[in-house]
């Protein structure tokens, strides 16, 4: 079946570039998804790209993706302390209605 | 961005009560919506796919007779906790599909954080 595979944590120091990365096994996938969420609150769209594309930027996040090797990145530019949180991601395959999301990366920024 | 609201965010009960939580979709109409269940710590695990006048769909091991979904509207999907014991306890989020013909995405609600006593 299809799964989502990311390392579990992360910690950069403010001001640096965060990487997080992920990799996936669906092959049909056509979006794929990055979410944060913050401690008790829900999830909240970051951004996602369409699998034609191989990279998209917008302010801060850059997301990468490797179709080939079916990884997908997502950079944090000069990071704060207000983007320690969880971040998920997510894809969805072709024939696929619900979302299929990784474990989660917990980013921690050090002051 | 599209918004998606959740009501209560927070529900304490008795064993044994039943809790109805609402999802509803602010500025857009979602003929899907998804009810997924996060463990402290863990991801996000999908329970049911709620379809807009037809049933819902639950994935394997969730007892459709205990979490009874309807999906009455466009906007309004509610999940019902029936019989509730404290390991329901848990953060019930919901997400609504928003479809065009450019791109498609789901909107996460904020969550009901549920604890059965």
């Amino acid at each position: 079946g299809e799964d989502v595979e990311q390392s579990l944590f992360l910690s950069v120091r403010e001001g640096d570039s965060s990487v997080i990365n992920c990799t996936y096994t669906d092959s049909s996938s056509t979006y794929l998804y990055w979410y944060k969420q913050e401690p008790g609150a829900g999830l909240q769209l970051l951004t996602y790209i369409f699998s034609n594309m191989d990279m998209k930027q917008d302010q801060r996040l850059t997301v990468l993706l490797n179709k080939k090797d079916k990884h997908l990145s997502l950079r944090i530019a000069d990071t704060q302390t207000g983007d320690s949180a969880i971040y998920f991601c997510a894809e969805r395959g072709r024939y696929g209605q619900n979302f299929v999301f990784g474990p989660g990366t917990r980013l921690s920024v050090l002051p | 961005g599209a918004v998606v609201s959740q009501h209560p965010s927070w529900v304490i009960c008795k064993s044994g009560t039943s809790v109805k939580i609402e999802c509803r979709s602010l500025d857009f109409q979602a003929t899907t919506m998804f009810w997924y269940r996060q463990f402290p710590k863990q991801s996000l695990m999908l329970m049911a796919t709620s379809n807009e006048g037809s049933k819902a769909t639950y994935e394997q091991g969730v007892e459709k007779d205990k979490f009874l979904i309807n999906h009455a509207s466009l906007t309004l999907s509610t999940l019902t906790v029936t019989s509730a014991h404290p390991e329901d306890s848990s953060f019930y989020i919901c997400s609504a599909r928003d479809r065009t013909y450019l791109q498609e995405t789901q909107y996460f609600g904020p969550g009901t954080r549920l604890l059965v006593l």
